[in-house]
C-alpha cells in the first residue's frame, strides 16, 4: 500500500456545483495533513492544513477520519477557477524523520461551464 | 527577491554534463528542499537542508548533490546529467522545529529539466 494514495481523476464539475474527494494515508501516527494546490506547469501551493477532525476556509472544508486514516477534501459552490490538481500531503512522524513529507499523485477537478 | 526564486526557468542538456540548478529564498526559512515531479510518480523529495550547514538524502538522491553554505541559497548539482533525469525540478523551503510547519512548504515555480 502506497503511504498516500489519491483517486486521480479527472472529477469533472459543472460550475457551482459541489465535489469531493479523499486521501488514504498508512502511516496511523501522522498527526498533521495539508492539502496543496497545483495548477497546470506551476509550483504547488498550500491551500489548507488539517489538525484535529477538520478545517474550514470558505468554500473548502477538509475533513479528517482518524479511524479510517483518511481525509477529505469538499469544495462548495465549485468556480472555473478552482480547476486543478488537489495534492494531499503527510508530514512524516518528525521525530523519526525530520522535515520529510509525502505527496499523494494528486487528484485533478475540472470545472465546466 | 520575494519568495522562493529557481534558475533557470528551464535547459536543455547533453547526457554527460555537468548542471548546477539554483535556488534563493529571502524569507530567512531554515529548512530548504529539493523535489523533482514526473508524470504518474508525483513529487519526490531528493535532498533537504534542515539549517545551513547541514544537508540530508531524500527518496531519490542518486545522481545529485547539494550545499548549504548559508541560510538562503540551495543549489542542485547533477554531477554527469542522464536522461532519466529529465524531469521539472521544484526548490521548497521552510520553517523547522514541529510537524506542522514541515508541512507548511513554499515553492519555487520550478526548473524545466530535459536531458538528450
Amino acid at each position: 500500500r502506497k503511504e498516500v494514495e489519491q483517486d486521480p481523476g479527472p472529477f469533472n464539475v459543472p460550475e457551482g456545483a459541489t465535489v469531493a474527494f479523499n486521501c488514504t494515508y498508512s502511516n496511523s501516527a501522522s498527526q498533521s495533513f495539508f492539502w496543496y494546490r497545483q495548477d497546470c506547469r506551476k509550483e504547488p501551493k498550500l491551500l489548507m492544513s488539517v489538525y484535529s477532525s477538520g478545517n474550514e476556509d470558505g468554500r473548502f472544508t477538509a475533513q479528517l477520519n482518524r479511524a479510517s486514516q483518511y481525509i477529505s477534501l469538499l469544495i462548495r459552490d465549485s468556480k472555473l477557477s478552482d480547476s486543478a490538481t488537489y495534492l494531499c500531503v503527510v508530514p512524516l512522524p518528525f521525530k523519526a524523520a525530520g522535515n520529510k513529507l509525502t505527496f499523494g499523485g494528486g487528484t485533478r477537478v475540472l470545472v465546466k461551464p | 527577491i520575494a519568495g522562493i526564486t529557481q534558475a533557470p526557468t528551464s535547459q536543455i542538456l547533453a547526457a554527460g554534463r555537468r548542471m548546477t540548478l539554483r535556488c534563493t529564498q529571502d524569507m530567512r526559512h531554515n529548512a530548504m528542499y529539493w523535489y523533482r515531479q514526473d508524470l504518474g510518480l508525483g513529487l519526490r523529495l531528493i535532498h533537504y537542508s534542515n539549517t545551513a550547514g547541514t544537508t540530508g538524502k531524500g527518496e531519490v538522491p542518486d545522481g545529485y548533490s547539494v550545499s548549504r553554505a548559508n541560510t538562503d541559497d540551495f543549489p542542485l548539482t547533477l554531477a554527469s546529467a542522464v536522461p532519466s533525469q529529465t524531469s521539472v525540478y521544484f526548490c521548497a523551503s521552510s520553517v523547522t522545529g514541529s510537524e506542522v510547519s514541515v508541512g507548511e512548504q513554499f515553492f519555487g515555480p520550478g526548473t524545466r529539466l530535459t536531458v538528450l
